[in-house]
Order: structure tokens, then C-alpha cells, then sequence
């Protein structure tokens, strides 16, 4: 399958700061990507969908100031956590959506997670 | 909007035994159905997926079935093995868009 990169895998930070993590695909251009959020023992949650060269759509009670999305380039998001704090502790997770009809598919990255202390 | 329902939360099976997880969905526009695998600490890992024009997909020891009247799918690996165990999760979308409405995941456990 395609392969999508993502970095860190894991983090750990003092409350206050700010986090980037970054999502790339390797073989494929990805028009669009999605970020993910997942606490332990559940489903994924999505937090918001990212388009190259356009503003992110964020999903219901995902609050946009707090996580910084952007996607400058066919194969690279980035997701900012800003001002993170304990209840940011979590693992987050993207995917790029391959397309080419009867071959489009969404691929996830790895997951980083993110402790906030 | 869409919804999934996944089942069972749980799976213990025998090793060498087969597997069968099932989800059923409510939009019957939805046409793409994936399935994807996930270990500890990882990312999903995309194992198989259909659309709506077709009724079974085979991938070696795993296949999905497609019951769009029922709008139910299922997941079967059969021949288990210990690397089998995992969170299995389905998901469904509408359109074109892929923005995948996710089941709640079963943990698949392989016992030797």
C-alpha cells in the first residue's frame, strides 16, 4: 500500500507550549488529508479535513486557533497544537486520501502522541 | 447523518479458527467500505475495502461481504494467527468526499 509519514511519533511538552506535527505522503499526491484524534480504547475522531492551498474545514467543537492546520504542498500537512495543555494529551493520528478511481483510498499515518505535563 | 454499528467489541478465537466481524450502517447512499487494522501505538493500517457496485472482495485469508439490502458489511479472516490480533476497525462514506464515519472497533485476540 502507499505509505504516509507522520512526525513525531511521540512528544512530551510543558503546558503552554506549542507542538507541530507533520504528515507527508511518500508515493502519492494528496489533494486532500485528514487529522484524527484518539483516546485510548476508542474510535478515531476527526478533528478536521485538510485541502492543499486552501483553509482546513474543522469538524464540530474542534476549535481552529487551538489547532493549527496547513497544507502548503500536495504531499505535506502539518497539525500545530498551540498553547497545549493536559486535556491536549492524546494520540493523533492523519491520513491522505490517494485518489485515482477505483484505487482511491484513504492511508493513514503512524500516530504521534502527544503528553502534555 | 451516517451512523455505523460495529460487532462484536470483542473477539476471542482460536488459533487456525476463522473470524467474522459485522457492521451495519443507515445511509444507504453510503458507497465505500473500508477496513482497517490497528496495533497498539499505530496508525490504521488499510486491509481491504469495497464499494457498492460489488457484493465480495477476497484477499488471500481475508474477504468482506457486502449486503447493500441489509446495509450491513462484514469482515472475515479465516485460518487465524497470533499477528491477526489487533482493533479492527469499519468504516463507511458517502460520495467522494472520504470523510469516514467509523465503526467502534473489535479487538481481535488469537489464542494459541
Amino acid at each position: 500500500g502507499a505509505v504516509v509519514s507522520q512526525h513525531p511519533s511521540w512528544v512530551i511538552c510543558k503546558s503552554g507550549t506549542s507542538v507541530k506535527i507533520e504528515c507527508r505522503s511518500l508515493d502519492f499526491q494528496a489533494t486532500t488529508m485528514f487529522w484524527y484524534r484518539q483516546f485510548p480504547k476508542q474510535s478515531l475522531m476527526l478533528m478536521a479535513t485538510s485541502n492543499e492551498g486552501s483553509k482546513a474545514t474543522y469538524e464540530q467543537g474542534v476549535e481552529k486557533d487551538k489547532f493549527l492546520i496547513n497544507h502548503a504542498s500536495l504531499t505535506l500537512s502539518t497539525l500545530t497544537v498551540t498553547s497545549a495543555h493536559p486535556e491536549d494529551s492524546s494520540f493523533y493520528i492523519c491520513s491522505a486520501r490517494r485518489t485515482g478511481g477505483s484505487n482511491e483510498k484513504l492511508f493513514f499515518g503512524s500516530g504521534t502522541q502527544l503528553s502534555v505535563l | 447523518g451516517e451512523n455505523v454499528e460495529q460487532h462484536p467489541s470483542t473477539l476471542s478465537v482460536q488459533e487456525g479458527d476463522s473470524a467474522v466481524i459485522k457492521c451495519t450502517y443507515s445511509d444507504s447512499a453510503s458507497n465505500y467500505f473500508p477496513w482497517y487494522k490497528q496495533e497498539l501505538g499505530k496508525g490504521p493500517q488499510l486491509i481491504i475495502d469495497i464499494r457498492s457496485n460489488v457484493g465480495e472482495k477476497k484477499d488471500q485469508r481475508i474477504a468482506v461481504t457486502l449486503n447493500k439490502t441489509a446495509k450491513h458489511f462484514s469482515l472475515h479472516i479465516t485460518e487465524t494467527q497470533p499477528e491477526d490480533s489487533a482493533v479492527y476497525f469499519c468504516a463507511a462514506s458517502v460520495g467522494s468526499n472520504y470523510q469516514l464515519i467509523w465503526g467502534a472497533g473489535t479487538k481481535l485476540i488469537i489464542k494459541p
